[in-house]
């Protein structure tokens, strides 16, 4: 079974970019997550879908993040403008029942 | 305001002796743990888990103790090998059920020196 697939593994880029990051969670997993790892840190929730439907977006900046789940599988994860706080480890997880399998993240460093 | 604490941010231990790691957390709501296992450039992976409704789980090397009553947990290793070299997050939740939001603690860093 194939894990939780995520691109880019790295992206560099300078404030006030945009920034995009795509996961491709495990087949058949209707629950897809999208966590913020700051360094020395647990991970931390800031979004999760129920299908394509964003269930819990509490924790999302939505002045400049906003994240999508065409189709109730992919999902994208974007940052515009990106600011010098947000460099971190960006993680995608799914889950079919109380297990949540983690992709690899994507480390963002904004310069 | 961190719900979930894991004070020790590493741990150095020797090969085939005992890891213990702590976590304690402050929502009395939480009634499922988990102990999720990273390495660099790896996402987390789940270890093992305990409900409320028990006081200990235990998986091969691998047991999960847990203290309601304290807001305590601990993992412990037993014996300790230098692959289990990683950092080691705790995390709970409300409940079990499938999208449950789980709340993490900081991680602890184990070094195991073969």
């Amino acid at each position: 079974e194939a894990g939780v697939v995520q691109s880019p593994r790295y992206k560099i880029i300078e404030k006030k970019q945009p920034v995009a990051f795509w996961c491709n969670p495990i087949s058949g997993h209707n629950t897809l997550y999208w966590y913020l790892q700051n360094l020395g840190q647990g991970p931390e929730l800031l979004i999760r879908y129920e299908n394509e439907e964003a269930v819990d977006d509490s924790q999302l900046p939505k002045d400049r993040f906003s994240a999508e789940r065409l189709k109730g599988v992919d999902s994208t994860l974007k940052i515009q403008p990106a600011e010098l706080g947000d460099s971190a480890v960006y993680l995608c997880a799914s889950s079919r029942d109380s297990e949540q399998f983690f992709g690899p993240g994507t480390r963002l460093t904004v310069l | 305001d961190q719900q979930v604490k894991q004070n020790s941010p590493s741990l150095s231990v020797q090969e085939g002796r005992i890891s213990i790691l702590n976590c304690d957390y402050t929502n009395s709501m939480f009634d499922y743990f988990l102990w999720y296992k990273k390495y660099p450039a790896e996402g987390p992976t789940f270890l093992i888990s305990i409900s409320s409704i028990k006081d200990k789980n235990e998986d091969g090397r691998f047991t999960v103790f847990l203290n309601k009553s304290a807001k305590h947990l601990s993992l412990h290793i037993v014996p300790s090998q230098p692959g289990d070299s990683a950092v080691y997050f705790c995390a709970a939740s409300e409940g079990r059920a499938a999208g449950n939001k789980l709340t993490f603690g900081g991680g602890t860093r184990v070094l195991v020196k073969p």
